[in-house]
């Protein structure tokens, strides 16, 4: 079946610094999703991904798809108290109108 | 809009007992997925159903789980027995049908948190 790797599973950063999860999946994915969790919330939909090589931003967020269409990245530049949670990208397989499938989460710990 | 309800939001049962956390999904929504989320497997996915139709539950651990959708507004996931190991938080998520190429978000609800002792 479809899998999907995120990595890191858990990052620290300094205020300020720049944060980076990657999403891998071994299927070709039709879109891609991404999802923030706040500590003891639910997962919220950020943004979605459908085109080759697309990249959209959100203010300091910056998604990418990969070229492939298996991979997935975002990026946060100079991050803050705020970003605090756990990071999910979830795919659609290509070719199918089914569920999404997540991957296993960044959750990331920004330090004041 | 209410968002996706769930209830209850906490629960803690003994070993044995019979467990049924409920959702309310979007009005208008067509898809609902029950997910499990823990700490050492993430965010699973249980069961999902489309317009009431169960169409994947092979996420469903074993017979003790059971999930129904009598109507377009309610979702139950049971239960029976339950044991220590089923303790998680367990979301309910809905989504508009599709369009095009694209795939709608899911909304997620605020979950319930299960203890089974």
């Amino acid at each position: 079946g479809q899998q999907v790797m995120q990595i890191p599973q858990y990052q620290h950063v300094q205020e300020g610094e720049d944060f980076t999860t990657y999403c891998n999946s071994s299927t070709t994915l039709s879109n891609i999703q991404w999802y923030k969790q706040r500590p003891g919330g639910h997962p919220v939909f950020l943004i979605q991904l459908v085109k080759s090589g697309e990249v959209k931003k959100q203010k300091r967020l910056t998604f990418q798809f990969g070229e492939a269409k298996k991979n997935s990245s975002l990026h946060i530049t100079a991050t803050q108290t705020t970003d605090v949670g756990t990071y999910f990208c979830a795919g659609l397989r290509a070719g199918s109108a089914r569920q999404l499938t997540f991957g296993s989460g960044t959750q990331l710990t920004v330090l004041p | 809009d209410a968002g996706v309800i769930q209830s209850p939001r906490h629960e803690v049962t003994e070993m044995g007992q019979e467990v049924t956390l409920r959702c309310k999904p979007i009005s208008g929504h067509n898809s609902l997925f029950w997910y499990r989320q823990t700490m050492m497997r993430g965010l699973e996915l249980l069961i999902y159903f489309n317009n009431n139709v169960p169409i994947d539950d092979s996420g469903m651990p074993e017979d003790r789980f059971s999930a129904k959708m009598p109507n377009a507004s309610f979702s139950t996931l049971k239960i029976q027995p339950s044991e220590p190991r089923d303790s998680a938080v367990y979301f309910c998520a809905s989504r508009a049908g599709t369009s095009g190429s694209s795939y709608n978000e899911q909304f997620f609800g605020p979950g319930t948190r299960l203890t089974v002792l």
